[in-house]
């Protein structure tokens, strides 16, 4: 079993529609939880990250953490052309020292105008 | 303030040659990381440096060597090139490891492709 699993897509939907994006994952020492967005042919950005369990909302981005489940969920309210993208989800130990973060594949997102 | 630059964008070589891809940073940031991403797959952690004289060894680090002389540069080496390590290099850095959640910035990226 692979540490973070992902859905690779595409996923496919309305301009407006809201978007959940979902990673499971194995590891239950992981503690911080990011979402990346890559654009094509760009590196990653930060889009948004949580520590432990709960919610974080920033603008039409919401990061759910449920470390209960190893589920982590991004969702995207009132999606636009501009949110198409490949999001990658990542998470790290607590205090996990300077090693890097482990991803998952993407999810391939495709915003229809 | 450029952030993470690396070079070349884009590289075609031959099985068995070498070559050195670059990375620097102007954001005085300690922590820097070299990942690969081969397609439809996540990144993968290939070497990293908490510092000037400082590296280790990520999940993949096989096939490739790292030096880290100053702050700002961190080049990764691929000394005899095999078509395994065809895939896109990312140069990542962050202003601190440890405990709490940093930010890492990444760069645009170098694509390399062995025949």
């Amino acid at each position: 079993q692979k540490e973070v699993e992902q859905d690779p897509g595409p996923l496919s939907v309305p301009e407006g529609a809201i978007v959940s994006l979902n990673c499971t994952y194995s590891n239950s020492a992981f503690q911080y939880f990011m979402w990346y967005r890559q654009y094509s042919r760009k590196g990653p950005e930060l889009l948004m990250y949580t520590y432990s369990s709960g919610n974080k909302e920033d603008g039409r981005f919401t990061a759910q953490v449920d470390k209960s489940s190893k589920y982590i969920s991004l969702f995207i309210r009132d999606s636009q052309p501009s949110d198409s993208a490949t999001y990658l989800c990542a998470m790290r130990a607590s205090g996990g020292g300077a090693d890097g973060l482990t991803f998952g594949k993407g999810t391939h997102l495709i915003i229809q105008p | 303030n450029a952030g993470v630059t690396q070079t070349p964008k884009f590289r075609i070589l031959k099985i068995g040659q070498s070559m050195t891809l670059q990375c620097t940073q102007d954001m005085n940031h300690n922590y820097m990381y070299w990942y690969r991403q081969d397609p439809g797959m996540g990144l993968k952690l290939i070497y990293y440096s908490v510092g000037a004289g400082i590296t280790d060894k990520g999940e993949v680090p096989n096939g490739y060597n790292v030096s880290r002389s100053t702050t700002e540069d961190f080049p990764l080496r691929l000394e005899l090139a095999a078509p395994s390590q065809t895939s896109v290099y990312f140069c990542a850095s962050s202003s601190r490891g440890g405990v709490g959640v940093e930010t890492q910035y990444f760069g645009p990226g170098t694509r390399l492709l062995v025949l």
